[in-house]
C-alpha cells in the first residue's frame, strides 16, 4: 500500500521562503508529483520527479530523495496568491495511477 | 487544447436519487481518472481507465457507482440512490504526455450535496 506524510498546516510571510515537506512509503516508486489547489478548485500541476535531486521551475523548486522516502517543494518570494494547499502525489508505478497526500494548507501573510 | 471539462459544475440532489457526471478529457490523452475529494483531505483514487476499458476501480466505490467510457472519449460517472456520504467533490482527469511523467490535468470538478 501506500502511505503518504506532510504536515497538514504551514503560515509564512510574503516575500519570504517556505519548505514543505513530504515523506512516503510506497510498494512501488514510479516518480512523486506536486500539485498547487487552491481553495474550491481543482488541483494543477506543479512538478514531477523521479530521479534524486532538485527540479527547479521559477519560483518553485522540488527535491526528491527516493533512498529517504522523502521529498520536498521549495517556494521562493513567497507571494499572497501563492495562499492554497499543496498535494504531494507518489505513483508506484505500473499505469501511473496516483496516490495523493492529505495537503498542505500554505497560508502567506503580508 | 481545451483541457478536461467536467459538467455540472455544481449538483445537489435529495437522497435516494441518482446523478450522473460528465468529463470530457484533453483528446490526444488516452488515460482518464476520477477521483474524489471531501473537504480537507487529498484526492481519492475512484477508477481508471485506457481507452475505453476501465481497469481499476478501488473499493471505495461501491454497486451504487458505475463508469463508463464509450469509444475511449468522454466518461461518465453515475451514483446510484445518493446518500449524505457521496457529498464530495469529484474529479476528473487525463493524462497522456511521458514529459511530465504522466502527470495529470484535472477537469474543474462537479460539487455535489446529497441533502
Amino acid at each position: 500500500g501506500q502511505n503518504i506524510d506532510q504536515p497538514t498546516e504551514m503560515t509564512a510571510t510574503e516575500g519570504a521562503i517556505v519548505q514543505i515537506n513530504c515523506t512516503y512509503q510506497t510498494s512501488g516508486f514510479n516518480g512523486l508529483f506536486w500539485y498547487q489547489q487552491h481553495a474550491g478548485e481543482a488541483p494543477t500541476f506543479l512538478s514531477y520527479n523521479v530521479l534524486d535531486g532538485l527540479e527547479e521551475k521559477g519560483r518553485f523548486s522540488s527535491f526528491l530523495s527516493r533512498s529517504k522516502g522523502y521529498s520536498y517543494l521549495l517556494l521562493k518570494e513567497l507571494q499572497m496568491k501563492d495562499s492554497a494547499s499543496y498535494l504531494c502525489a507518489v505513483s508506484p508505478g505500473g499505469y501511473q495511477k496516483v496516490t495523493f497526500g492529505i495537503g498542505t494548507k500554505l497560508q502567506v501573510i503580508p | 487544447d481545451t483541457g478536461v471539462s467536467q459538467n455540472p459544475r455544481h449538483k445537489i440532489t435529495k437522497r435516494g436519487q441518482n446523478v450522473t457526471f460528465r468529463c470530457d478529457p484533453i483528446s490526444e490523452h488516452n488515460r482518464l481518472y476520477w477521483y474524489r475529494q471531501t473537504l480537507g483531505q487529498g484526492p481519492e483514487f475512484l477508477t481508471y481507465f485506457q481507452n475505453e476499458a476501465q481497469l481499476e476501480k478501488s473499493r471505495l466505490l461501491s454497486d451504487r457507482f458505475s463508469a463508463e467510457r464509450p469509444k475511449g472519449s468522454f466518461s461518465t460517472l453515475e451514483i446510484q440512490r445518493t446518500e449524505q456520504g457521496d457529498s464530495a467533490m469529484y474529479l476528473c482527469a487525463s493524462s497522456g504526455t511521458r514529459d511530465r511523467g504522466y502527470g495529470y490535468t484535472f477537469g474543474s470538478g462537479t460539487r455535489l450535496t446529497v441533502v
